[in-house]
C-alpha cells in the first residue's frame, strides 16, 4: 500500500470549513484513498473513500487531485465534536491482505 | 443493532499473568481483525480472521493467540502478559476480508500490564 503523508495538526473554527490535506504521490492506479478518524479514547469511524472522483456522503466530501498525488478531506461546517485525529489511507480494493496502515494522521482541534 | 462490542472495557495484569480479550459483531460480517494502539501512534494489526474457521497474522502477532469461536465472535488471548503489551487493543469487522471493505470498530480495551 503507498505511503502517505499527512500534517501533525490543523485548528479549525466552529461552523468553518475544515480542509485536511492529504499527499500519496506513491499512489498506484488499483489503490483507493480512505478517510478514518478517531475520536478520543475510541475506535476508528470510516468517514469516506474514493478512487478518481470525488466524493460526498453526510459527514464529509473527498477531493482528489487529477493526478491522484494528493487528496483533501472536506467536513463542510466543522462542528466541536468533529475534534478527532484523522487518518488518511491508501489500499488497494482487490487482492489478499487486510492490514489498514494507520500512520499518525492528523490532529483536527476544532475550536469556539 | 450493537456493531462491534468489547469485553472488558479496562484491565490490569501483572507481568505473566494470562487473559482473553472478548469481540462480537451482530453485523453478520465475515472478516474480524484485532489492532492494538500504543500511545501517540497508529494502530497495528495483530491478527485478522477472514472467514469463519480461519485466522491468519498481522504486523504484530508475537504474544498473542486468537479463536474465531462462531461468526459473530473473535477472541484475543494474551497467554503470559509482559509489560510491553499495556496497550490499547481494538476489535474491527467488515463485510469480506477484500481491501476494499470498511472496517467497523469496537471501542477498545484499555489493557495495563504491571
Amino acid at each position: 500500500d503507498a505511503k502517505t503523508t499527512q500534517p501533525p495538526s490543523m485548528d479549525c473554527a466552529e461552523g468553518r470549513a475544515a480542509n485536511l490535506p492529504c499527499n500519496h504521490s506513491t499512489i498506484s492506479g488499483n489503490e483507493y484513498v480512505y478517510w478514518y478518524r478517531q475520536i478520543h479514547s475510541q475506535g476508528p469511524q470510516y468517514i469516506i473513500h474514493g478512487l478518481k472522483n470525488n466524493e460526498t456522503n453526510e459527514m464529509a466530501s473527498l477531493i482528489i487531485t487529477e493526478d491522484r498525488k494528493s487528496s483533501t478531506l472536506i467536513l463542510p461546517h466543522a462542528t466541536l465534536r468533529d475534534t478527532a485525529v484523522y487518518y488518511c489511507i491508501v489500499r488497494a480494493r482487490q487482492g489478499g491482505g487486510n492490514k489498514l496502515t494507520f500512520g499518525t494522521g492528523t490532529q483536527l482541534k476544532v475550536e469556539l | 443493532n450493537a456493531g462491534v462490542t468489547q469485553t472488558p472495557k479496562f484491565q490490569v495484569l501483572k507481568t505473566g499473568q494470562s487473559m482473553t480479550l472478548q469481540c462480537a459483531q451482530d453485523m453478520n460480517h465475515n472478516s474480524m481483525y484485532w489492532y492494538r494502539q500504543d500511545p501517540g501512534m497508529g494502530l497495528r494489526l495483530i491478527y485478522y480472521s477472514a472467514s469463519e474457521g480461519t485466522t491468519d497474522k498481522g504486523e504484530v502477532p508475537n504474544g498473542y493467540n486468537v479463536s474465531r469461536l462462531n461468526k459473530r465472535e473473535f477472541s484475543l488471548r494474551l497467554e503470559s502478559a509482559a509489560p510491553s503489551q499495556t496497550s490499547v487493543y481494538f476489535c474491527a469487522s467488515s463485510v469480506s476480508a477484500g481491501r476494499g471493505d470498511t472496517q467497523y470498530f469496537g471501542p477498545g480495551t484499555r489493557l495495563t500490564v504491571l
